[in-house]
């Protein structure tokens, strides 16, 4: 059964920071990777789609990567603003297999 | 252009009752997918349409759950008998088909069952 971690649970920094944020999986046999990010009361807006062949995608100050034989990914967001506060899911296969997501606070 | 439409985006209901929640995929999508986001859950698989294909009916919790897909757009998720434990935020995807790709989510209609 997939199994995917997200870590950390959450994450406070100062407005300008780079941060990194950690996703897992447990089975490598996925066919792509998404990262999401969900406003208090929203929906999900999609980040970034990975395919499974692929090594990192990126979409202006964010960049993600994909190493899948060892089931991570991670999701870089370069001189954070405080409207990139949200919670953070990564997502794994087409039948989603969602990790518990960062909550981000970026402080001004 | 459009989005993905839910709704309602609120439903309150009392317990024993049964639902119906509507999905309107993106025009020519025609890959459609249920998610149920629970407190203490995180976010789960429902149920998956592409296109003419018998649904995948993995994720449905129960045989009080059922969901359908008329011609091939709208979808309507119907839950019988409503519990407490149905309490959560049903979220609506739909994408280009294929499993590698991108999904688009709707706003959700959340569901709360007195």
């Amino acid at each position: 059964k997939q199994e995917v971690t997200q870590i950390p649970a959450a994450l406070s920094v100062p407005e300008g920071e780079n941060l990194v944020l950690n996703c897992s999986f447990t089975d490598s046999a996925i066919y792509n990777l998404q990262w999401f990010r969900q406003d208090p009361g929203k929906g999900l807006t999609s980040l970034l789609l990975i395919q499974s062949s692929q090594r990192e995608q990126t979409s202006g100050r964010l960049n993600a990567s994909l190493d899948k034989s060892s089931g991570r990914s991670t999701l870089y967001i370069a001189a954070s603003q405080p409207g990139d506060s949200a919670t953070y899911l990564c997502a794994v296969r087409n039948k989603l297999v969602f990790g518990a997501g960062t909550i981000l606070r970026v402080k001004s | 252009g459009a989005g993905v439409s839910q709704s309602p985006s609120n439903k309150v209901t009392e317990k024993g009752k049964d639902v119906e929640l509507r999905c309107d995929p993106i025009s020519g999508h025609t890959a459609l997918y249920w998610y149920r986001q629970s407190l203490g859950q995180g976010l789960e698989f429902l149920i998956y349409f592409q296109g003419n294909s018998a649904p995948d009916k993995s994720g449905l919790p129960s045989d009080r759950f059922s969901a359908e897909r008329t011609g091939g757009s709208v979808s309507t998720l119907t839950i019988q008998r409503t519990q407490q434990e149905d309490s959560a935020v049903y979220l609506c995807a739909s994408s280009l088909g294929g499993r590698s790709n991108e999904q688009f989510f709707g706003p959700g209609t959340r569901l709360t069952v007195l």
